[in-house]
């Protein structure tokens, strides 16, 4: 079975400018996470969505930070303009749909550094 | 709200030691616990987890967690610590509903000394 599925995993860009980062989440699987990951931090839920709909955005600062999905499979978190704090580790994340324990599946994580 | 702590930043055994890595939670209803391991530049692969039943738990490679409801804990072990285990721990907390959010603690980095 295929995991979830980032990209660009490294990310280079100056302050100002904007960056986009895509996720394909595990086949099947309703629920999609994005997490930022600041160096020495735990992980942070910026945006949560059930299939094309947006369960939890409360922690995404949207004057900068949008994510969507529209076919309720692949999703892109975008950032503009960037800031030098939102240099992180930007983990997408899937889960099948439900209630109860299924496991959240992350990928392996798209590194942003801001210059 | 809930919340996570895990206590120790940096943790150094030697190798063959036993392993304990701490995490308390604050959560109002009855938790879902996590331990993830995080390699470095690689994203975050779940040990185990607790939802129910008996309070402790078995995992991956060996690991295993003890919930332990009065004390608010869920302290992840290992009884020989091998090289291969050095990386950066978390323990996380998910709510009881249907989005099942994740909370994390601040992580445990494991170093081991040869």
């Amino acid at each position: 079975e295929a995991g979830v599925a980032q990209s660009p995993r490294y990310k280079i860009i100056e302050k100002r400018q904007s960056v986009a980062f895509w996720c394909n989440p595990i086949s099947g699987h309703a629920t999609l996470y994005w997490y930022q990951q600041i160096l020495g931090q735990g992980p942070k839920l910026l945006i949560q969505f059930q299939n094309n709909g947006v369960v939890d955005d409360s922690q995404l600062p949207k004057d900068r930070f949008s994510a969507e999905r529209l076919k309720g499979v692949d999703s892109t978190l975008k950032i503009q303009p960037a800031k030098l704090e939102d240099s992180a580790v930007y983990l997408c994340a899937s889960r099948l749909l439900g209630t109860g324990g299924n496991t959240i599946y992350f990928g392996e994580g798209s590194w942003l550094t801001v210059v | 709200a809930q919340s996570v702590t895990q206590p120790d930043i940096h943790i150094t055994v030697s190798e063959g030691a036993s392993l304990e890595l701490r995490c308390n939670y604050s959560y109002g209803a009855t938790p879902y616990l996590f331990w993830y391991v995080q390699s470095p530049g690689q994203g975050l692969q779940l040990l185990l987890k607790y939802f129910s039943g008996d309070t402790l738990v078995q995992g991956i490679k060996g690991f295993e967690a003890e919930f332990k409801r009065s004390q608010s804990s869920f302290n992840l072990r290992k009884p020989s610590v091998h090289w291969s285990d050095a990386a950066e721990y978390f323990c996380a907390v998910g709510a009881n509903n249907a989005g099942n959010m994740l909370t994390f603690g601040g992580g445990t980095r494991l170093m081991v000394k040869p």
